[in-house]
């Protein structure tokens, strides 16, 4: 099945500062969703990248789709308090069939 | 419009007893998702439903199943539980190939 490597598994920030989370494939993808799931709640979509090499900027995040179309990275500029959850990519080399990484967990400390 | 609904909220069982979630997706939608989450972990996939068919599942023992109805609402079986099946479990609809919503979930808890 679909390998999905996601890294760091955590994160502790300084507001203010900068984060990455990255995320692998071991095969070609079609395309990528990235998602937020806040501490008790339930995931929700951020953005989907389909073309090589794309980059997607929501206010402070930017997201990326690698040239080979087997990796992605959601960057957020001077993280805030509101950015505290997980963040979850979510892989398809089908374009119907998703395969979530393990997500990365955000704390970020004021 | 309303979004992807779950019931129960909470659900309490012993091993080995049979329980059955349910799901209503955003009107319009015709795929289902259902995915398992246990505490502190990511999602893990495990049934996927679409214009009433089974399209895809996950690596789960058969005891895991469910189905689709002509309304696209879903149902989510699960015989003989255990104790490791406690998990929030988790139903998304989508239209197409596009985003998926999420329902609040179901949190399960097998004593």
């Amino acid at each position: 099945g679909q390998q999905v490597m996601q890294i760091p598994q955590y994160q502790h920030v300084q507001e203010g500062e900068d984060f990455t989370t990255y995320c692998n494939s071991s095969t070609t993808l079609s395309n990528i969703q990235w998602y937020k799931q806040r501490p008790g709640g339930h995931p929700v979509f951020l953005i989907q990248l389909v073309k090589s090499g794309e980059v997607k900027k929501q206010k402070r995040l930017t997201f990326q789709f690698g040239e080979a179309k087997k990796n992605s990275s959601l960057h957020i500029t001077a993280t805030q308090t509101t950015d505290v959850g997980t963040y979850f990519c979510a892989l398809s080399n089908t374009g119907n069939q998703f395969y979530f990484g393990t997500g990365t967990s955000l704390t970020v400390i004021p | 419009e309303a979004g992807v609904t779950q019931s129960p909220t909470h659900l309490i069982k012993t091993r080995g007893q049979q329980v059955t979630l349910r799901c209503s997706p955003i009107s319009g939608h015709t795929s289902v998702y259902w995915y398992q989450q246990a505490l502190g972990l990511g999602l893990q996939f495990l049934l996927w439903y679409d214009e009433g068919e089974e399209r895809n599942r996950g690596n789960f023992p058969p005891r895991f199943s469910g189905r689709q109805f002509p309304n696209y609402s879903s149902e989510l079986n699960v015989n003989a539980l255990e104790l490791e099946d406690s998990a929030l479990y988790l139903c998304a609809s989508s239209l197409g190939w596009g985003e998926q919503f999420f329902g609040p979930g179901t949190r399960l808890t097998v004593l």
